[in-house]
This record gives C-alpha cells, structure tokens and sequence, in this order.
C-alpha cells in the first residue's frame, strides 16, 4: 500500500538557517504530493504541493520538488524564520484511491531567534 | 475566508459512552473526510464520503464508527462505545473534488480524551 516516510524531529534551528525536511514515498499509482503545516493551536493548511515529476512546488519561502526517480519530495527553505516553528507533514494522494491524503509522521520544527 | 469548523475543540468522555463530533464543511465543497492522530504518531486516514455514501474507510473505521450528513451543512462522526485507544486528535476536512490534485481543507481537529 502506499506510504509517506518522513525526517524524524523534531528539528531546531536558528532565525536565518537552512532547512530540509526529508520525505520519501511509496506509491502504487502516480501520485500527487503535498507539504501541510501544522502552526500551534491550528489545523492543518496545504503549504504547496506538485502534481507530475519534475513540479516544483512553492509557497511562502518553501520549495519541494517532486522526484520520481528517487521517489522523494524534500521540503527545503533557505532563510528560516521563527514564525515558521510548526509541524509539517508530508503527504501523498494516489489517484487510484478515495482516501484522498496518505501522511507521513510529522516533523516538528522550531526556530529560535 | 471560507474554513471548516470543528466542535467541540476538546471532549473528554467515559470509556463505553457514545460520542458524536461535528463538523461544517465548507459549503461548496463535495467530499468529506475524517482523519485521526494518536498523540506521537501519523495521521491516519478514517473514511471519505460524497452523495451522501461511503466512498472508501480505513480498517480502522469498524463497526464502532459511522458518518453522517444530517442536514446541508453538518458532518458528523459518530463513535459508538469508545475505548480507552480511541483517545486521538479527530480532524475533518473537505474538498471540491474527489480527484488526487485537490487540496482538502483541514479543520482545526476535536481532541478526544477516553477516561
């Protein structure tokens, strides 16, 4: 079945730094992929996604590029900011499935100034 | 900006007892799910529903489980007689579409306590 494995946290890093979150895939179809973020006290919010291989996904800072031959999306910004101390999931949808969303573990992030 | 809502934010029940959380989709969408974490592990999905079925569950979805849309608004998951391992963060969320490249719309999650 299919199943997101995610950067084991939680990760700290310092106003400015760069980051990199690991996230590799296994998938029966082709599917699409997604970085959600999780901020203290709030649900979770699609930060970006990519469709096909090769997409690069970006938002606020954040990239991810899917890729297929290593079957990984990696989340990386180079400039981190304390506000970006939250959780963020990594997460996969299989076009051959109702289930919409398979997620990874989780990584919690947080940025000291 | 349009968001789903979740209630309550926090229920704490007694282990046997019957549950109900609720849900408001966002009002254009179709497709509904419910997710659920255990405090340190993944989100797991539960069950996805559109016209008023079932589209696909989990295992984890047993006969203890069942959803329902009971007006044009609410969303409601139903826990028939809880156990102590059903104490997780439950989220719902929606989407305009069914399709592998929609975004689906998270609320803020009913955290769950069985004592």
């Amino acid at each position: 079945g299919d199943s997101v494995t995610q950067m084991e946290g939680p990760v700290t890093l310092s106003e400015e730094a760069f980051l990199t979150i690991n996230c590799t895939y296994t998938a029966t179809g082709y599917p699409s992929l997604f970085w959600y973020v999780q901020y203290p006290g709030e649900g979770l919010q699609l930060l970006l996604k990519a469709t096909k291989a090769d997409d690069k996904g970006s938002n606020k800072g954040f990239e991810a590029t899917y890729r297929k031959e290593t079957t990984s999306f990696h989340l990386e910004k180079g400039s981190v900011q304390v506000s970006d101390s939250a959780v963020y999931f990594c997460a996969l949808s299989d076009p051959g499935s109702a289930r919409q969303l398979t997620f990874g573990s989780g990584t919690q992030l947080t940025v000291l100034p | 900006e349009p968001e789903v809502t979740q209630t309550p934010s926090h229920q704490v029940t007694q282990m046997g007892q019957e549950v109900i959380l609720r849900c408001v989709p966002i009002s254009n969408h179709l497709y509904f799910y419910w997710y659920r974490q255990i405090l340190g592990q993944k989100v797991e999905f539960l069950v996805s529903f559109y016209n008023n079925e079932i589209s696909e569950k989990s295992e984890i979805f047993d006969d203890q489980f069942s959803v329902e849309r009971p007006d044009g608004s609410n969303f409601t998951l139903k826990i028939r007689s809880t156990k102590l391992e059903d104490s997780a963060m439950y989220f719902c969320a929606s989407s305009v579409t069914g399709t592998s490249n929609t975004e689906a719309f998270f609320g803020q999650g009913t955290r769950l306590t069985v004592v």
